[in-house]
């Protein structure tokens, strides 16, 4: 089936830097992809939108300045977390949104210290 | 818009017991839901979904869900729990693949706990 790899799986930064988390489809073209943020014991939050070749569609409360994303390709979306603080660690999944399926990255577990 | 409500963040039952978890929805669309399990630490893996063709339907590792819209639920079913079923599941909802309103809106999550 159709794979989503995320990358990092796990960062550790410290405070006032920037991480970028990078989601990738494998073997098919994703023209919107998804990110998610998920806080310990809790759901999933859906940040933005990212749609090839456009800006962003971020959700309501998200700060588009703080969470850069860009998706220049169709085979990649990337998540700028940027200087990042303490409050930001959060898990982050990525989904790509194929004919008939959301496929789900493997999460990427962001630590600020 | 789509959201969604999932009744008990923690259920528990005993191995061998009749799995419930419950999903109640709003949507302004017909809706296709989802649900999905979640181990710690890990991504998100699909039981099922219903895209609008048969209102029961079976996923893997013996989950099955009927959609029934007189109830706005899609509520979660397997009638024989294992040890292995504890994790977090989530009931998620969208208004299709395609347009405005492909979003994956997710519900809270519950909890399931197996016990021997």
């Amino acid at each position: 089936g159709a794979v989503v790899s995320q990358h990092p799986s796990w960062v550790i930064c410290k405070s006032g830097t920037s991480v970028k988390i990078e989601c990738r489809s494998l073997d098919f073209q994703a023209t919107t992809m998804f990110w998610y943020r998920q806080f310990p014991k809790q759901s999933l939050m859906l940040m933005a939108t990212s749609n090839e070749g456009s800006k962003a569609t971020y959700e309501q409360g998200v700060e588009k300045d703080k969470f850069l994303i860009n998706h220049a390709s169709l085979t990649l979306s990337t998540l700028t977390v940027t200087s990042a603080h303490p409050e930001d660690s959060s898990f982050y999944i990525c989904s790509a949104l194929l004919p008939g399926a959301y496929t789900f990255g493997s999460g990427t577990r962001l630590t600020v210290v | 818009a789509q959201s969604v409500t999932q009744l008990g963040s923690h259920v528990s039952v005993s191995e061998g017991a009749l799995v419930l978890l419950r999903c109640n929805y709003s949507s302004s669309v017909p809706p296709y839901l989802f649900w999905y399990v979640q181990y710690p630490n890990q991504g998100l893996q699909l039981l099922l979904k219903y895209t609008s063709a048969a209102t029961l339907v079976k996923g893997i590792n013996g989950f099955e869900a009927e959609f029934k819209k007189s109830e706005t639920s899609f509520h979660l079913t397997k009638p024989s729990a294992h040890m292995s079923d504890a994790a977090e599941y989530f009931c998620a909802v969208s208004g299709g693949f395609s347009g405005g309103y492909n979003k994956l809106i997710f519900g809270a999550g519950t909890r399931l706990a197996v016990h021997p």
